[in-house]
């Protein structure tokens, strides 16, 4: 079972920052099967990223994905008061389960 | 517009048994897989089992196997997870999701707003 490792736990940024979150996999990710979830407090998780780095619909284009492999990462050029929230990994692909890393919160500085 | 609503959620005592339910709408139900994926209380999400768009592949996370099932029933557009011999570490809000692919090994484009258990004495 491949294991997704999350960093850094939290980051804590200002509005306008940039961030960069890390994906990391115990083995190699097939075809970048691996897709990124926003969650807000209270709040279902929202798809932003599949395919490593294609943009959900409706997804604004300052969030992006990339990587390949077991290296991964969502970028959000400048953080939105709205972006401050927990971002999960989750690689597909492997059936029939569908593995989360930890998450991280970005949170405000 | 794609909608999935969960019910079933509630108190239950450790050993007791709860099924929950997800009605789907604004989409083919029976094109897509779908899962339910839980989250404990200040924690991460968990996926919990996945059954394809024909129920022919299905899958659970270890720490449910041979408690949970999970079922589907396309005529009535609706998922199903029925959670036996429950335990306090059950405890967690359930969410349904939708995957993007009929085999469970896609990703999940759409989510409820998710169903609490709550598993104490």
């Amino acid at each position: 079972e491949i294991v997704l490792t999350q960093s850094p736990g939290t980051l804590s940024l200002s509005p306008g920052e940039r961030a960069t979150l890390s994906c990391r996999a115990s083995q190699s990710v097939s075809s970048s099967y691996l897709a990124w979830y926003q969650q807000k407090p209270g709040q279902a998780p929202r798809l932003l990223i599949y395919g490593a780095s294609s943009r959900a619909t409706g997804i604004p284009d300052r969030f992006s994905g990339s990587g390949s492999g077991t290296d991964f990462t969502l970028t959000i050029s400048r953080l939105e008061p709205e972006d401050f929230a927990v971002y999960y990994c989750q690689q597909y692909g492997s059936s029939p389960r569908g593995t989360f890393g930890q998450g991280t919160k970005v949170e405000i500085k | 517009e794609v909608q999935l609503v969960e019910s079933g959620g509630g108190l239950v005592q450790p050993g007791r048994s709860l099924r929950l339910s997800c009605a789907a709408s604004g989409f083919t139900f029976d094109d897509y897989a779908m899962h339910w994926v839980r989250q404990a209380p200040g924690k991460g999400l968990e996926w919990v089992s996945g059954i394809s768009w024909n129920s022919g592949s299905i899958g659970y996370a270890d720490s449910v196997k041979g408690r949970f099932t999970i079922s589907r029933d396309n005529a009535k557009n609706s998922l199903y997870l029925q959670m036996n011999s429950l335990r306090a570490e059950d405890t967690a809000l359930y969410y349904c999701a939708k995957d993007n692919s009929g085999t469970t090994r896609g990703y999940f484009d759409y989510w409820g707003q998710g169903t609490l258990v709550t598993v104490s004495s």
